[in-house]
Formats: C-alpha cells, sequence, structure tokens
C-alpha cells in the first residue's frame, strides 16, 4: 500500500534554475496539498487542489506552481529557485468525509538551494 | 489565515514524566487535528476533536478540544522515549475551504 509517493528525496539546486517535485498517490484521494516545513517547525500550504483540473493557493504561493491534470499526480514546481525555497517539501492527499478525515502524507524531498 | 501557536516549542524530559502541550489560537475552528512527526518521515494523525469540550484518549495520550473550539491540549501521561517526535495541531478552516492550518510544532525528547 503506497498512499502517497515523492520524488525526489533530496535535491540540490543552485540559484535560478529549475525543477519539478513530484506527487503520485494511488488512494484515487481528490484532495492534494503542497506543504513546506522549515527546521523544527510547522508546515505552511503552498497549493492544494479539490480534484482534477482545480487548483487553489495555499498561504505561500509566491515562486512556486502547480498542476492536477489527473486524480493520481500533483506536481509541484520551482521555475527560479532562490535560497529561501531552501525547505522540505511535502505533499499530502486526503479523503472523504471532508471535513475532519486526516492527511496522509509522502514522506518529504528535502530541498537546497546554495 | 489563521494562526495556532503551540507551547513549549521545545521540551526535554525523563521517562515516566508527565507532560502537556498546548495548542491555541483566536480563532475559531470547526476541528482540529493532532500529528506526529518522526526524522525524515511525513505527519501521521493521531487523533480528530470535532466538539467543543470534547476529551479523546488514545492510552497514554489524552487530547482536549477547548470549549470555544479555539485551542486544544495534549496530554502524556508516564512518557516513552517511543514518544519522543514533533507534535503538531492542525485546525480545519471555518467557512469551508477544505485547508488545515498548521501549528508551529511542539519539539519533544524523551530520555531514559
Amino acid at each position: 500500500n503506497a498512499g502517497v509517493t515523492q520524488t525526489p528525496k533530496f535535491r540540490i539546486l543552485k540559484i535560478g534554475q529549475s525543477m519539478t517535485l513530484q506527487c503520485t498517490q494511488d488512494m484515487n484521494h481528490n484532495y492534494m496539498y503542497w506543504y513546506r516545513q522549515d527546521p523544527g517547525m510547522g508546515l505552511k500550504l503552498i497549493y492544494y487542489s479539490v480534484g482534477a483540473g482545480i487548483t487553489d493557493k495555499g498561504e505561500v504561493p509566491n515562486g512556486y506552481n502547480v498542476s492536477r491534470s489527473t486524480t493520481e499526480d500533483f506536481p509541484l514546481r520551482l521555475e527560479l529557485a532562490a535560497p529561501s525555497q531552501t525547505s522540505v517539501y511535502f505533499c499530502a492527499a486526503r479523503g472523504p468525509p471532508i471535513p475532519n478525515s486526516p492527511l496522509h502524507f509522502g514522506n518529504g524531498t528535502r530541498l537546497t538551494v546554495t | 489565515t489563521q494562526l495556532l501557536e503551540q507551547s513549549p516549542q521545545f521540551l526535554s524530559i525523563q521517562e515516566g514524566e508527565n507532560l502537556t502541550v498546548y495548542c491555541n489560537s483566536s480563532s475559531v475552528f470547526s476541528s482540529l487535528q493532532w500529528y506526529r512527526q518522526e526524522p525524515g518521515e511525513g505527519p501521521v494523525l493521531l487523533v480528530t476533536v470535532v466538539t467543543g469540550g470534547e476529551v479523546k484518549k488514545l492510552k497514554r495520550l489524552t487530547f482536549q478540544f477547548g470549549d470555544a473550539r479555539k485551542d486544544s491540549s495534549l496530554h502524556i501521561t508516564a512518557a516513552q522515549p517511543g514518544d519522543t517526535g514533533l507534535y503538531l495541531c492542525a485546525g480545519e478552516e471555518t467557512g469551508g475551504g477544505n485547508k488545515l492550518t498548521f501549528g508551529t510544532g511542539t519539539q519533544l525528547k524523551v530520555e531514559l
């Protein structure tokens, strides 16, 4: 039972480079989320999606883009990497009943921008 | 964005001690969840509380949702090294949106 799978696990980028963080889920959940977590801190919402073709901004969307062409996949794109984007990125999926159901998280992508 | 403040931020205790972690906000939440996160992994749900004043127990962990649904607490009895981790509260925003706002986190270390 894979749940939510994130790739890559680690990545080092130079300032100005771009990359896509991959997230896929096999639970057929409509709701998916991207969070970032700085060391020892809580999670901040970047973008979320309530279903294929629908995305919306969270608390800290600047510098990121997302797409949701299928129920399974929710990639996060960084176009011009900046040191402030050094963080651990978590993707999560959520099924019914909404609200009150849990978020199922992947194991994260640790990104360093130098 | 509704803010959730957790206290304490760090807690280092000996095995067998009791502790309480607090999660506070000035906003009302329709429900509140508690997660535990271990190094290198994503957070995992411990409990969801929905009703003001609700108390839930999970073995040695007791969770309470404030009467006004603005705050919550997590009490651990007789802590064990296996309780070590980052504890996060997360509130479901009122008015829909289907988003969870996470607290600032409490890093707990339980030593032998």
